[in-house]
């Protein structure tokens, strides 16, 4: 079984340029997240999709940022504008359903630069 | 706000040596509690997790941990140390009244000396 796909692997932009990062989840997942991870710190949820809705984006720095998941399947996130202080590791994950507690599945990430 | 706390920035252990990586938490139940590990460029992969029961969990890879409930805690134990344990280790906590929501700790970096 195919696990979670991210691309690309590795970004780098500069300040001010848009960016935009893709995610395909395991199939048959219903439940996607997107997580930002700065260096030394553990991943933080920016957005969870059931399906095609938007459930929690309450982290979500919605004045560059931005996602979608059109058909309930893969998904992609934008930054635009980027800024320096968003270089990090963008993970993506997936789970079966939204029982509690499920396991959640990550992706390699996607790694960005803002020079 | 549900939290989690991992004291340990970095530890260094020698292959063959037993190893406990601590976890503290902060939520208003039980909660939900979870052990990740992740190599270097690589996603995070799900050692063991703990929902309710008996408060000693095995995981993949050796590794166990104990539900301490008095003491907010969830160590993360290996008896025998191996150089590819090398990685971070992630503690979290999931949200018992909303679906799958984790908090992470910041990680503890393992290195393995030979």
């Amino acid at each position: 079984e195919a696990g979670v796909v991210q691309s690309p692997r590795y970004k780098i932009i500069e300040k001010k340029q848009p960016v935009a990062f893709w995610c395909n989840p395991i199939s048959g997942h219903n439940t996607l997240y997107w997580y930002r991870q700065n260096l030394g710190q553990g991943p933080e949820l920016l957005i969870r999709y059931e399906n095609e809705e938007a459930v929690d984006d309450s982290q979500l720095p919605k004045d560059r940022f931005s996602a979608e998941r059109l058909k309930g399947v893969d998904s992609t996130l934008k930054i635009q504008p980027a800024e320096l202080g968003d270089s990090a590791v963008y993970l993506c994950a997936s789970s079966p359903g939204t029982l509690k507690g499920e396991t959640q599945y990550f992706g390699p990430g996607t790694r960005l630069l803002v020079l | 706000a549900q939290s989690v706390t991992q004291p340990d920035i970095h530890i260094t252990v020698s292959e063959g040596a037993s190893l406990e990586l601590r976890c503290n938490y902060s939520y208003g139940a039980t909660p939900y509690l979870f052990w990740y590990v992740q190599s270097p460029g690589q996603g995070l992969q799900l050692l063991l997790k703990y929902f309710s029961g008996d408060t000693l969990v095995q995981g993949i890879k050796g590794f166990e941990a104990e539900f301490k409930r008095s003491q907010s805690s969830f160590n993360l134990r290996k008896p025998s140390v191996h150089w590819s344990d090398a990685a971070e280790y992630f503690c979290a906590v999931g949200n018992t009244g909303t679906a799958s929501k984790l908090t992470f700790g910041t990680g503890t970096r393992l290195q393995v000396t030979l």
